[in-house]
């Protein structure tokens, strides 16, 4: 089956600690998004990458990185300098053709939790 | 920039009600509009779409319908189901590509 994959689902880390939250995509698409999601709100957007070797930040980017050496995997990591990391982590993938209509395609999310 | 406006949530309806969520929504150009909605604990799921004015998304009994005239996008199901509880998002794509979404509005639907 064609999808998303975020993994672990739940990691806890101490505080300082820099983790990394992992995103792995079989659908062939082209650009990857990573959002975080706090309770009662929308998602924002933090970082994205349209190829292989670039990426952009979002609305957020800061105390976050990423990488996309790959065309189907995009890590984040968060970094000790992120001032409030908990957070539910979505990643999400689309594909970039001309006559599309941008519909991203979402993983099943990693909850962050910063003890 | 882009902005999407939601309808303030939590909404509670009993099985079986009617239901309208309102998103509206300021764009440059001509966006594309989603729905998603999210269960809990998971990721968000695309419901319905739309890409040009006037054009109606319709999945599973929700529908949405691209009014450009008064910028809107408003999800409509005439008999919801304790199944349909979820967070739904509504979202626009704009030419940069980049999905803008809304705040989400919980929805409870009581047996």
């Amino acid at each position: 089956d064609g999808g998303i994959t975020q993994s672990p689902k739940y990691l806890f880390r101490k505080e300082g600690q820099n983790v990394t939250l992992s995103c792995e995509q079989n659908l062939n698409h082209d650009a990857m998004y990573w959002y975080r999601q706090d309770p009662g709100q929308g998602l924002r957007l933090i970082y994205y990458s349209q190829i292989v070797n670039d990426f952009q930040k979002g609305d957020i980017a800061e105390g976050y990185s990423v990488s996309r050496e790959k065309k189907e995997s995009f890590p984040l990591t968060v970094t000790s300098a992120q001032k409030n990391p908990t957070a539910f982590y979505l990643c999400a993938s689309s594909q970039l053709r001309l006559a599309e209509n941008n519909e991203q395609f979402f993983g099943p999310g990693t909850r962050l939790t910063v003890l | 920039g882009n902005s999407v406006t939601q309808m303030e949530g939590p909404v509670t309806l009993s099985e079986e009600a009617f239901l309208t969520i309102n998103c509206t929504y300021t764009a440059t150009g001509y966006p594309s509009l989603f729905w998603y909605v999210q269960y809990p604990g998971e990721g968000l799921q695309l419901l319905l779409k739309a890409t040009k004015a006037d054009d109606k998304g319709s999945n599973k009994g929700f529908e949405a319908t691209y009014r450009k005239e008064t910028t809107s996008f408003h999800l409509e199901k005439g008999s919801v189901q304790v199944s349909d509880s979820a967070v739904y998002f509504c979202a626009l794509a704009g030419s940069a590509r980049q999905l803008t979404f809304g705040s989400g509005t919980q929805l409870t639907v009581l047996p």
